[in-house]
């Protein structure tokens, strides 16, 4: 099983700055396939990046994606009000599929 | 549009047994993988399962092997999860999601496993 590892657990930013968010997997991933999720309270996850630096449709240019292999990034370039939630990533290239454990973008 | 929609969940003893449902409507359901993730209270994301198109390939979580079973109708555009010996662990709101990369989400069905 391939384990995937979020870090920080926690990031404490001020609206306007800029997010980077680390995701490392324990074996290099199939072909890039990994997505980044963002979700709120209360709601279901969605579908930020898909193939490590897509942007699904409808997704802000300031979220952005980059890696291969074993490490990869999520970048929000300047963070609005509504950014501040958990991010989650996870591979979908080998089985069984994981998700990291999440990070929390919490308003500084 | 598309819409994924759970139904199913309640509360059930250890060792009983649930089946959700997941209805899709707004996209040929036929073309896409589908999969069960589940979230336990105020805990991280949890992949449990996928299916394949058209049933060829499944494949589960470690923690639920042998125990849940995933199934699909075409037909009617429904997805299932056949949850079986349910022990407290699976306690959860589940989910299932679009696609290999989990594209489009339902809103989730609570299961509390409590005697």
């Amino acid at each position: 099983e391939i384990v995937l590892t979020q870090s920080p657990g926690t990031l404490s930013l001020s609206p306007g700055e800029r997010a980077t968010l680390s995701c490392r997997a324990s074996q290099s991933l199939s072909s890039s396939y990994l997505g980044w999720y963002q979700q709120k309270p209360g709601q279901a996850p969605r579908l930020l990046i898909y193939g490590a630096s897509s942007r699904a449709t409808g997704i802000p240019d300031r979220f952005s994606g980059s890696g291969s292999g074993t490490d990869f990034t999520l970048s929000i370039s300047r963070l609005e009000p509504e950014d501040f939630a958990v991010y989650y990533c996870h591979q979908y290239g080998n089985s069984p599929r994981t998700f990291g454990q999440g990070t929390k973008v919490e308003i500084k | 549009q598309v819409q994924l929609v759970e139904s199913g969940g309640g509360l059930v003893k250890p060792g009983g047994s649930l089946k959700l449902s997941c209805a899709a409507s707004g996209f040929t359901f036929s073309d896409y993988y589908m999969s069960w993730i589940r979230q336990a209270p105020g805990k991280g994301l949890e992949w449990v399962s996928y299916i394949s198109t058209t049933t060829t390939y499944t494949n589960y979580a470690d923690s639920v092997k042998g125990r849940f079973t995933i199934s699909r109708d075409n037909a009617k555009n429904l997805l299932y999860l056949q949850m079986n010996s349910l022990g407290a662990g699976d306690t959860a709101v589940y989910f299932c999601a679009r696609g290999n990369s989990l594209d489009q989400w339902g809103q989730g069905t609570l299961v509390t496993v409590s005697s």
